[in-house]
């Protein structure tokens, strides 16, 4: 069974860069109808998508993040990361890593447990 | 960008009894590309129907899903206590990606 594990500091300063690690076991990151993606959700709030990367390195950013952010992927580790900088209070939320089925349909039918991130100084 | 809006915003409901989710697009949305999710709290989301209309596996067959174009219809048909939760919807298109509604919380009356 296919399982996300998201990895990375809990807690980052203003202005620095946030990086987490998604580690998949159970099955490969390689897998062509696939893609693997990034969402957040602020406390108490709904949720977000961040971003997408397929296997091949191919990325798909959320318009109002993009400049912030950058997803990639390494198959040799089955992992992939993110990495978001210039953050504020803001950036603070849950952030979970998924799986997306997208061949015909579209949708995240695997997620991590989730990481907290708080941004503060 | 399509916008999806859920009503209601809480539904208050008795186990048994059926719940009824609306999430509406501002803009027609491919049935392929749209999704519901259940949330409990301090949990990850759980993909509960796809396609607009499919189950996703182990999904009971209470959770059905229904709908096209800009209105896309979640029903429970007899609330079980585990099913007391936030419900969101989820579509895709080619920009800007995956947008979420900002749920329907199913709490018990």
């Amino acid at each position: 069974q296919l399982q996300l594990q998201e990895s990375g500091p809990g807690l980052v300063k203003p202005s620095e860069t946030l990086s987490l690690t998604c580690t998949v076991s159970g099955g490969s990151i390689s897998g062509s109808s696939y893609y693997w993606g990034w969402i957040r959700q602020p406390p108490g709030k709904g949720l977000e998508w961040i971003g997408t990367i397929y296997y091949s390195g191919s990325t798909y950013y959320n318009p109002s993040l993009k400049s912030r952010v950058t997803i990639s992927v390494d198959t040799s580790k089955n992992q992939f990361s993110l990495k978001l900088n210039s953050v504020t209070a803001a950036d603070t939320a849950v952030y979970y890593c998924v799986q997306i089925w997208g061949n015909y349909y579209y949708y995240m039918d695997v997620w991590g447990k989730g990481t907290t991130v708080t941004v503060s100084s | 960008e399509i916008v999806l809006t859920q009503s209601p915003g809480t539904l208050s409901l008795s186990p048994g009894e059926r719940a009824t989710l609306s999430c509406r697009a501002s803009q027609s949305v491919s049935s392929s590309y749209l999704a519901w999710y259940q949330q409990k709290p301090g949990q990850a989301p759980r993909l509960l129907i796809y396609g607009a209309s499919s189950r996703a596996t182990g999904i009971p067959d209470r959770f059905s899903g229904s709908g096209s174009g800009t209105d896309f219809t979640l029903t429970i048909s007899r609330l079980e206590p585990e099913d007391f939760a936030v419900y969101y919807c989820q579509q895709y298109g080619t920009s800007p990606g995956f947008t979420f509604g900002p749920g329907t919380k199913v709490d018990i009356k």
